[in-house]
């Protein structure tokens, strides 16, 4: 069964304070990984799609990396608009998307 | 561009009263999702359209819950009997289509039911 597992469920971050949040997934036949990130009261907002192993995507302070295990949103010098969910999601051969329970990033300043 | 529309955004039902959900997806996107999302956890697929046909309704409560989209554009969900357990926010999305094309979601209904 495809499965997500994203940690920490929390992180509380000083504004300038790199950090990396953690996706672990199972499934079979990785068609793409999805970062999407939700602010309180809206829709997830999509951020990056990685296909495969070695891959990486930059976006403003956040980047992006996957393995065959494994994926890691990096965030450089935070800034209290980062503060959001991020939730990560994996597609594989069944074509369902799978997401995570996401992880609740808190930028202090 | 505007994006997926979704109204109403809030609503509060007795138990065994039914409730609809309406969503209008990006112009152009043939694919069309209906998620569950209760709190703290994240989007869980109910039922995928492609066009006006049903692709995905595997975790779909059939006895309960129904969707529809008519004329491949707008669609409806609705609960009805509801019980307390689907209180959550419903999510709609929409794809240009069922490939790897990224989900673009709306701001959803925030159902709760008394």
């Amino acid at each position: 069964e495809d499965q997500v597992t994203q940690s920490p469920e929390a992180l509380r971050l000083q504004e300038g304070e790199s950090s990396s949040l953690n996706c672990s997934y199972t499934v079979s036949g990785l068609r793409g990984l999805f970062w999407y990130r939700q602010d309180p009261g809206k829709g997830p907002e999509f951020l990056f799609t990685l296909y495969s192993a070695g891959e990486e995507k930059e976006k403003e302070r956040l980047k992006a990396t996957l393995t065959k295990k494994e994926s890691f949103l990096h965030i450089t010098a935070p800034k209290p608009e980062d503060s959001a969910t991020y939730l990560c999601a994996v597609r594989g051969q069944g074509g369902k998307l799978i997401f995570g329970q996401g992880t609740e990033l808190s930028v202090k300043p | 561009e505007a994006g997926v529309a979704q109204s109403p955004r809030y609503k509060i039902i007795e138990k065994r009263q039914s409730v609809a959900f309406w969503c209008n997806p990006i112009s152009g996107h043939a694919t069309l999702y209906w998620y569950q999302q209760i709190l703290g956890q994240g989007p869980k697929l109910l039922i995928q359209f492609q066009n006006n046909g049903v692709v995905d309704d595997s975790q779909l409560p059939k006895d309960r819950f129904s969707a529809e989209r008519l004329k491949g554009v707008d669609s409806t969900l609705k609960i009805q009997p509801a019980k307390l357990e689907d209180s959550a926010v419903y999510l709609c999305a929409s794809s240009l289509g069922q490939g790897l094309q990224p989900q673009h979601f709306g701001d959803g209904t925030r159902l709760s039911i008394l």
